[in-house]
Order: C-alpha cells, then structure tokens, then sequence
C-alpha cells in the first residue's frame, strides 16, 4: 500500500457521460498531480494541485477538470466522455517531510464504450 | 517546458546480464530525477532517485549516474533477473533544497526491459 488511495478502481461508462475519480494523498502530504496512461502511452501530466491551490496544467482537455477540497483529497471530473478517454489515470502525492518523492495511487482504470 | 527523452524504447537481455537506460532532459533547472518500473496495470513504483548535488547512486543491483553539463541521466541494471521484466520511466522536475516541493514530473517515453531466463 503506497499510502495514496484512488477510488473506484474500475469504471465502465458510455459515451457522452460523466465520471468522477478519487484521490486521498497520502498523510501529511500537500500535492496532488494527475496523470493519464493511455494503452502504449507514457505517463501525461494533466494537473497539480499545492494546498487547494492549482499550480501546474498539462495538456488537460476542456472537459476535464480537477479541484482539491480542505481535507487534501482531490477529485478529477471527466464529462462528455469519448472512447479515446479510455485510459488509466493515477494520482500522485509529495511530499512528507524528509523528501520522499513522488508516491503513486494504484490507478482507476477508465473504459469508455 | 522540460522535455525528457528516453532511449531505448526496448530492450531484451539474458538473466544475468546488464541493462542500461539513458535520459536526456532539456531543462537545466531540473534537479530530481527519480526513475519508476511499472508492471503490467500496476502502478508506477519508485526505484530509485538522484538529486543534482550527486553524480551517481547505488542501491543493490541498481545505480543511476547524472551527467548535469550533458544534461542526461542513466540507470543500470546489474545481474539482471526475469522479475526485473517491466517498463521503465525516468522523469525530472525542480524540488527545494529541503525535498518538501516538487514541481510536475516530466516523464520519458518509458522502456520495456524484458529479461530472457
């Protein structure tokens, strides 16, 4: 367990939908980062959040967006779904004091049909 | 933006050979550069990390070297064994001096590291 939680960790939804996936950091940490692993693909960064605060966008598609709440979580909203959003994304968490780098969740895994 | 490049994109080797992985990152502020092995719909896992203070680091069976003035960074893999079958990531972002911030992490294109019993 990397400390990271990512719920749910399978969704299955049609076209055109919307969907909300889940992150808790692990504790103590401020940040929260998106990313989206297509089939083939590297990791893309999608958004970083310090604090509540957005600090960083990639290339995140107008109908996504992301926010993180008080207690640290961070949900990432897809709407408007299409088949080419079918991918795994994982959230990532920094940094406990000492430096432990970068620590990912386990992943939801998107299937858009 | 940094831009990080990773090469080779495969690369097939016999138990109990070596494997090196090369990166190059185009962003000189970059000073973290840790590197990830994903298995098969896992997450990535952290396997080792390097910070631009140093120019090489071990931990078993793995180092990574950091040239800072080429701006590229390598990870070797000794002794290689059929567990050690997965892709790999490098990436690189900025940190403070106390580890306690770290920008985005910008990733290669990964390497899929398949080792023949």
């Amino acid at each position: 367990d990397s400390g990271v939680t990512q719920t749910p960790k399978h969704l299955i939804t049609a076209t055109g939908q919307r969907v909300t996936l889940r992150c808790s950091p692990r504790s103590g940490d401020l940040s929260v980062y998106w990313y989206q692993q297509s089939l083939d693909q590297g990791l893309q960064f999608l958004i970083h959040y310090y604090n509540g605060e957005e600090r960083a966008k990639g290339n995140i598609l107008e109908r996504f967006s992301a926010q993180q709440f008080p207690d640290l979580h961070s949900e990432l909203n897809l709407s408007s779904l299409e088949l080419g959003d079918s991918a795994l994304y994982f959230c990532a968490s920094s940094a406990r004091q000492g430096g432990y780098g970068y620590t990912f969740g386990s992943g939801t895994r998107l299937t858009v049909v | 933006g940094e831009n990080v490049e990773q090469h080779p994109s495969t690369l097939s080797v016999q138990e109990g050979d070596s494997a090196v992985i090369k990166c190059t990152y185009s962003d000189s502020a970059s000073n973290y550069f840790p590197w990830y092995k994903q298995e098969l719909g896992k997450r990535p896992q952290l396997i080792i990390d390097i910070r631009s203070n140093v120019g090489e680091k071990k931990d078993q069976r793995i180092a990574v070297t950091l040239n800072k003035t080429a701006k590229h960074f390598s990870l070797h893999i000794t002794e290689t064994q059929p567990e050690d079958s997965a892709v790999y990531f490098c990436a690189a972002t900025q940190s403070n001096a106390g580890g306690t911030s770290y920008g985005k992490l910008t990733f290669g294109q990964g390497t899929i590291l398949t080792v023949h019993p």
